[in-house]
C-alpha cells in the first residue's frame, strides 16, 4: 500500500530563517496531499494542501511544492517565528473516500 | 468553542480491561475517523464512518472496535485491553478532504 515518508525527522533553526520539509510518497494513485501542523500540547490543525494535478500551492509563509514525476512535495516556510515550532505533517490520498496515509512527522524547532 | 472534542483525555487500564474512548463531533460531518500515533509511525488509521451505523476498518483495526450511534458521536472499544495499544488517539471529522481533529487521549494501559 502507499507509504509517505518524511524528511528531515527533526530541524532546529534560528528564528527568521526559511526552512524545508520533504515529503516522498509510493503510490502514482494518490492525488491529495494535505499538510498538518500539530503545536506542543495543541491538536492537529490543516495547515496547506494540494493537488495532483498542481505543481506549487502558497499560503502567507507557506510554499508547497508537487512533483508528480518524482513523487515528492516539499514544504518551504519562510520568515520562521517561534509559533512556527511544531510537527508537521505530510499526508497522501488516494481517492474521494478521504482516507489518509501519514507522514512520521518532521519536528521543527524555532530558537529565537 | 471546540467542534471535535474526546473522553476521557487521559485513561488508565489494567491488561485485559475493557477501554471505550468517546469522541463527539458538533461540525454535522459526515466522516468521522479514529487514529493512533506512536512516535516514529505518524498517524496510523483504525476504523472510520461514513455517516450513522456505519463503521468501516483502516489500516490497524485488530484489536479495536468503533461504533457509530449518531451523526454526532463516533466510540473506539478495546474490549480487551493489551499494552501495546498504549498510545495517543486522536478521533477526527470531515465532510470532503479537510479533517479537524479532536485534542486527543492518552491511554496508559499496564
Amino acid at each position: 500500500g502507499e507509504q509517505v515518508e518524511q524528511l528531515p525527522s527533526s530541524l532546529i533553526v534560528q528564528e527568521g530563517a526559511s526552512v524545508l520539509i520533504n515529503c516522498s510518497y509510493t503510490d502514482s494513485a494518490s492525488v491529495y496531499f494535505p499538510w498538518y501542523k500539530q503545536e506542543p500540547g495543541k491538536r492537529l490543525q490543516f495547515i496547506i494542501d494540494i493537488r495532483s494535478n498542481m505543481e506549487r500551492k502558497q499560503t502567507q509563509r507557506l510554499t508547497l511544492l508537487f512533483d508528480k514525476k518524482t513523487k515528492h512535495l516539499s514544504l518551504h516556510i519562510t520568515a520562521t517565528q517561534p509559533g512556527d515550532s511544531a510537527i508537521y505533517f505530510c499526508s497522501a490520498s488516494m481517492d474521494s473516500n478521504y482516507q489518509l496515509i501519514w507522514g512520521s512527522g518532521t519536528k521543527l524547532i524555532i530558537k529565537p | 468553542e471546540a467542534a471535535v472534542t474526546q473522553s476521557p483525555r487521559n485513561k488508565v487500564a489494567v491488561t485485559g480491561g475493557k477501554v471505550t474512548l468517546s469522541c463527539n463531533q458538533t461540525n454535522n460531518h459526515n466522516n468521522m475517523y479514529w487514529y493512533r500515533q506512536d512516535t516514529g509511525h505518524g498517524l496510523r488509521l483504525i476504523h472510520y464512518s461514513y455517516g450513522a451505523g456505519s463503521t468501516e476498518k483502516g489500516d490497524i483495526p485488530d484489536g479495536y472496535k468503533a461504533s457509530r450511534p449518531s451523526q454526532e458521536n463516533f466510540s473506539l472499544i478495546l474490549e480487551l485491553a493489551t499494552p501495546s495499544q498504549t498510545s495517543v488517539y486522536f478521533c477526527a471529522s470531515g465532510m470532503g478532504d479537510t479533517q479537524y481533529f479532536g485534542p486527543g487521549t492518552r491511554l496508559l494501559v499496564l
